[in-house]
Parts: C-alpha cells; structure tokens; sequence
C-alpha cells in the first residue's frame, strides 16, 4: 500500500517564524518526494523536489528527506503571508506513479 | 512556454450523464496524468497515458476512461455520472516514462459538479 501521510493542521505562525511541515511514507519503494503548494481553488503548483537523503535548499525553502525513518519535510524560512496555502506532500514511485497526501493547511499571520 | 491547459474550467452534470475533460501538456511533454481532488483531500492518481497507451492506473472504476491523442493532448472521460464525482479534475504532464524523477506539472483543473 502506497500511503503518504500529512498532519491536516491547521498550522498557524507568525510573520517572520520557520513553518515546518512533514510527512511520511509508507512504501519504501518511493524513489522522489515533491512538495506542491495549493491555493485555495487553484492547482498545486510544484515547491521542490528530493531524491536524496539529506537537506535541498531553494531561497526560503528547505527540504530534507530521510529515507531511513522514512519521512520528508519542508521548512519555510521568514514565512510570509503570501505562503498561506495547502501544502500537499507526494511521493513518487516507478514510472511516475505519484501518490499524495491530504495536505497540511498553513496560516502565517501578519 | 506553455504550460499545461485544461478545459472546460467548470462544467456542471447531472446523474448519469457522461463528461469529456481535455488538457494539453505542457511544451515539450509526453506523458500526461489525470488525478482527481475531492474539497479536502489530496489529489487521487486515475491513470497516465504515454505514447498513446494507458500506461498506469489507479483505483477507479471502469466508467473512467481516458485517450491520449498523437500531439500528447489527452483526455478523461467520464460515465455514468455519479453524485460522488463531483470534485476537482487535475491533469499534469512530465516528460518520459520508466523513472520516478519527473515531475509532473498541474494544469489549472477542471471543476465538475455533478446534481
């Protein structure tokens, strides 16, 4: 069974705080983790991606993937309200079968 | 660069009607996926098509059938309408098949609500 399992929050942080969002997974057949982020009414727009474990940083974004405890996370450095949003947790399987998870609702409060 | 587009936006059915949803990947795309997003849910894998072949599919019935088109257009349609199809319909299109490092990218989805 390919599960990937995400706190639905809501979380709540201030402007200017680190949000962190994780997820883990059940199948360790999971090859790459990707982080989407979804406004309301609107598609999930592609955050980052992770194949390896350890951290990958992009400006405010940090995601670190730990394949061994099986889980991956995302951190949002000086979050903004403009990060406001669904942020939805994939992992990816052979031949780009993705599974989801339900996503995690992130408020960042001026 | 074009990216993935959908149509319609929104489309209301009512029960037991059939629906046709059409994307058009992004440029440079070959492999498109359909996934389906009830309010509140992540979205659901329904199948992926590459070379013109459903290549994968997820957990959904027969009435959910798909056809990809030459030029990598694809479309999803829909039988037999049901209440619970009601939701968001998301296609997205990554390049190549056989790896698990493409991303797939979302066209902005269409929105079908089924009375």
């Amino acid at each position: 069974q390919k599960e990937v399992e995400q706190n639905s929050g809501p979380l709540s942080v201030p402007e200017g705080a680190i949000a962190s969002l994780n997820c883990t997974y059940s199948d360790r057949g999971s090859q790459s983790f990707f982080w989407y982020r979804q406004y309301s009414g609107k598609s999930p727009e592609l955050i980052m991606s992770i194949y390896s474990n350890g951290d990958k940083e992009d400006g405010r974004f940090t995601a670190q993937l730990n394949k061994a405890s099986q889980y991956v996370s995302l951190l949002i450095r000086d979050s903004q309200p403009s990060d406001s949003a669904t942020y939805l947790c994939a992992g990816g399987y052979n031949n780009n079968d993705m599974r989801f998870g339900a996503g995690t609702r992130l408020t960042v409060k001026p | 660069d074009a990216g993935v587009t959908q149509s319609p936006t929104h489309l209301i059915k009512t029960r037991g009607q059939q629906v046709t949803l059409r994307c058009s990947p992004k440029s440079g795309h070959d492999t498109v996926s359909w996934y389906q997003q009830a309010l509140g849910q992540g979205p659901q894998f329904i199948f992926q098509y590459y070379e013109e072949e459903e290549r994968q599919r997820g957990n959904f019935p027969d009435r959910f059938s798909g056809h990809q088109f030459p030029n990598y257009s694809s479309e999803l349609n829909v039988n037999a309408l049901l209440l619970g199809d009601s939701a968001l319909y998301l296609c997205a299109s990554s390049f190549g098949l056989g790896g698990a490092t493409d991303t797939q990218y979302f066209g902005p989805g269409t929105r079908l609500t089924v009375l």
